[in-house]
C-alpha cells in the first residue's frame, strides 16, 4: 500500500470548489505530519502551493492566492487541498508530499479538470 | 528572484554515467537543504535525494542507493547529482528543488537511458 494515496482525477465546474484528498497509509497518523501541496501545469515544473499541519502551523506559498487552502480530515486520515472559486487556469496536476522516516514521499497526483 | 538552472542531462546507454548540475541564485544557497526530484515521462513526481546545508546529512530513495551521489559546492551555489550504473527506469526529467519545502524548482533536465 502506498504511503500517500490521491484520486487520479477530479472534475469540477468554474466558480465551484474542489476538494483534493491525500490519504495516508494506515498506521501513519495524519495529525503528526506537515502536508505539502504542489501544482504542476502541463509542460511546466511543479510549483509550491502551501503546507499545512494545523490551523496554527501552516504556510501559504509566495504569491499563492488565498482561494487555495489546506486542512485535514482526521477521521479519514487525510490531508485536503481546497480550491475555491475554480478558474480555468487551475486545471493542472496536484501532488501532496510528506517527510516520512527521513525521506520525502509524494502522492501519485490528482489531475484536476475544470469544465 | 530565485532561480535554479539544471544542466547535464542527455542520452546515455544502460550502465553509463551522467553528472547533473544545478546552479542557484537569488537566495542564500548555503543556508538550506537542497533536493533532486525526478519525473518519468507521463508519470508522477519521485523524490531522489536530499542534502543538508553542510553536507552532514544525506538521504536517498532506495532505488538509487549505491548508484547516485548527491553533492554541493556552497561557494559556487551549486548542487550536483552523479548518476552511475544507469538503468532504463532512471529515464526522467530531473529537477532540483530548494529547501525541505521544495518552494522553488528549476525547469529540469531530461535524462534518457536507452541503447
Amino acid at each position: 500500500q502506498a504511503v500517500l494515496s490521491q484520486p487520479s482525477s477530479l472534475s469540477a465546474s468554474p466558480g465551484a470548489s474542489a476538494s483534493l484528498t491525500c490519504t495516508l497509509r494506515s498506521g501513519i497518523n495524519v495529525g503528526t505530519y506537515m502536508i505539502y501541496w504542489y501544482q504542476q501545469k502541463a509542460g511546466s515544473p511543479p510549483q509550491y502551493l502551501l503546507k499545512y499541519k494545523s490551523d496554527s502551523d501552516k504556510q501559504q506559498g509566495s504569491g499563492v492566492p488565498s482561494r487555495f487552502s489546506g486542512s485535514k480530515d482526521a477521521s479519514a486520515n487525510a490531508g485536503i487541498l481546497l480550491i475555491s472559486g475554480l478558474q480555468s487556469e487551475d486545471e493542472a496536476d496536484y501532488y501532496c508530499m510528506i517527510w516520512h522516516s527521513s525521506a520525502s514521499v509524494f502522492g501519485g497526483g490528482t489531475k484536476l479538470t475544470v469544465l | 528572484e530565485v532561480q535554479l538552472v539544471e544542466s547535464g542531462g542527455g542520452l546515455v546507454q544502460p550502465g553509463g554515467s551522467l553528472r547533473l548540475s544545478c546552479v542557484a541564485s537569488g537566495f542564500s544557497f548555503s543556508s538550506y537543504w537542497m533536493t533532486w526530484v525526478r519525473q518519468a515521462p507521463g508519470k508522477g513526481l519521485e523524490w531522489v535525494a536530499s542534502m543538508k546545508q553542510d553536507g552532514s546529512s544525506i538521504h536517498y530513495v532506495d532505488s538509487v542507493k549505491g548508484r547516485f551521489t548527491i553533492s554541493r559546492d556552497n561557494a559556487q551555489s551549486s548542487l550536483y547529482l552523479q548518476m552511475n550504473s544507469l538503468r532504463a527506469e532512471d529515464t526522467a526529467t530531473y529537477y532540483c528543488a530548494s529547501t525541505n519545502t521544495f518552494d522553488y524548482w528549476g525547469l529540469g533536465t531530461l535524462v534518457t537511458v536507452s541503447s
